[in-house]
């Protein structure tokens, strides 16, 4: 099973500054990584798949991008509804699976 | 504006059979993967498995072979049953939609999802 391992476990960062969230796969997985934001008590939301196409109506400061076993989520100026839990996912094609990272906390500083 | 509306009961005893049902409103199920996503309470999120509007399946293979699903097009409804339940599935059971890849065939990324539907196992 491919593991997806994310960076940092918490970021605390203040409204307006770039964040810059990692994941990192245990073998290639391509371009077939999503991102979601999740806020409590709620469902996650889709950010990016194909590691880089923002999904509708997603603001253009959410930004994705890398490949193979290395991929960033980045958010050029942060703002006060940001701050929620991040997850990456990926698919693999044998077996076909879809795995989730560990999650990035994205806390006000 | 597709919308998706898990339902189930919130409470079961370990042993027993959990059976969920998501309704898809908005929109045909047709054309599209339906999946299962679980959560467990304070923790990270698990993909249970994904069934086509045609009626096949896939499942994660780090599961058992407790779970199944089915779908039924003219109700515009898909569903999961957990046969049998253990303490470890109690969790927030999501529903969601597959999102076509425009790089690979199949899908890559889940939306919309249900609001999620808090699944408690008791012994």
């Amino acid at each position: 099973e491919i593991v997806l391992t994310q960076s940092p476990a918490t970021l605390s960062l203040s409204p307006g500054e770039r964040a810059t969230l990692s994941c990192r796969a245990s073998q290639s997985i391509s371009n077939y990584l999503a991102w979601y934001q999740q806020k409590p008590g709620q469902a996650p939301r889709l950010l990016i798949y194909d590691a880089s196409n923002r999904a509708t109506g997603i603001p253009a400061r959410f930004s994705g991008s890398g490949s193979g076993t290395a991929f960033i989520l980045t958010i050029s100026s942060l703002a006060p509804e940001d701050f929620a839990v991040y997850y990456c996912q990926q698919r693999s094609n044998w077996p076909p699976n879809y795995t989730f990272g560990q999650g990035t906390k994205l806390e006000i500083k | 504006q597709v919308q998706l509306q898990e339902s189930g009961p919130g409470l079961v005893r370990s042993s027993e059979t959990l059976s969920l049902t998501c309704t898809v409103s908005g929109g045909s199920i047709s054309g599209y993967y339906w999946s299962w996503i679980r959560q467990p309470p304070g923790k990270g999120l698990e993909w249970i498995g994904n069934i086509y509007y045609s009626g096949s399946t896939n499942y994660n293979p780090s599961l058992r072979s407790r779970f199944t699903m089915s779908i039924d097009t003219s109700k515009n409804q898909f569903s999961l049953k957990v046969n049998p339940v253990i303490a470890a599935d109690t969790a927030v059971y999501f529903c969601a939609r597959g999102v076509p890849s425009r790089i690979v065939v199949g899908t890559v990324g889940f939306d919309p999802w249900g609001q999620g539907t808090l699944v408690t196992v008791s012994s």
